[in-house]
């Protein structure tokens, strides 16, 4: 079935240090990922997305690697500010549909 | 702020009340999307609309559920006969950004208890 998860539901980072949130998917045929981060009371936020046809893509104090052999994706935020204590989810684009399909999110506590 | 409103921002009301919901994206997108989002739970997609056409709808929407988009622009979600699993964040999105077609920008969202 449908599945897009995560591996750890909690992350506490100092700041300035780097972040690593990870995420697994379960449909090969998936061509499209987006990381998202949701802050208390509002709607989920786009960070950066990548294709199935890369294995990189860097944003500002953001990278998302993809490894399609193990179906994995992760999100890597460069000197972890307090500002980016949120939830973030990881999802993908269903093939050839047009629902986005999210896993359940890791909290990211960044300690002053 | 993305632009995508959404009205009410919080609604309490009791089970078996009907309610309604109003999402107003940014304007020129033809595509708009409804989800759920449960506590400690990422977004479930729940319906979709190109223009004033509903084109795919979840499983999650039983028949208590309908959603309306008329003219394209604003879209409504009706809930009718509540049910306190009904309890959840109804969010709407519409694409439109520069960076990517698939790209969705999500409203503040309207958050439902229902007693």
């Amino acid at each position: 079935g449908e599945s897009v998860g995560l591996h750890l539901p909690t992350l506490s980072v100092q700041e300035g240090d780097n972040s690593i949130i990870n995420c697994a998917y379960s449909n090969s045929a998936s061509d499209y990922f987006i990381w998202y981060k949701q802050e208390s009371g509002k709607g989920p936020q786009f960070i950066i997305d990548i294709r199935s046809n890369m294995d990189k893509r860097q944003g500002q104090r953001v990278t998302v690697l993809l490894n399609k052999t193990v179906k994995h994706l992760s999100l890597q935020i460069a000197a972890t500010q307090p500002g980016d204590s949120a939830v973030y989810f990881c999802a993908e684009k269903e093939p050839g549909g047009f629902k986005t399909i999210f896993g359940a999110g890791t909290r990211l506590f960044v300690k002053a | 702020d993305t632009g995508v409103s959404q009205d009410p921002r919080h609604k309490i009301t009791k089970r078996g009340q009907n309610v309604t919901f109003r999402c107003d994206p940014i304007s020129e997108h033809n595509r708009l999307y409804w989800y759920r989002q449960t506590l400690g739970q990422g977004p479930e997609f729940l319906t979709y609309f190109q223009n004033e056409a509903q084109l795919e709808k979840s499983r999650l929407l039983s028949d208590r559920f309908s959603a309306e988009r008329p003219k394209g622009s604003f879209s409504t979600l009706e809930i009718q006969r509540t049910e306190q699993g009904d309890s959840a964040m109804y969010l709407c999105a519409t694409p439109g950004g520069p960076s990517s077609y698939n790209e969705q920008f999500f409203g503040p969202g309207t958050r439902l208890t229902v007693l």
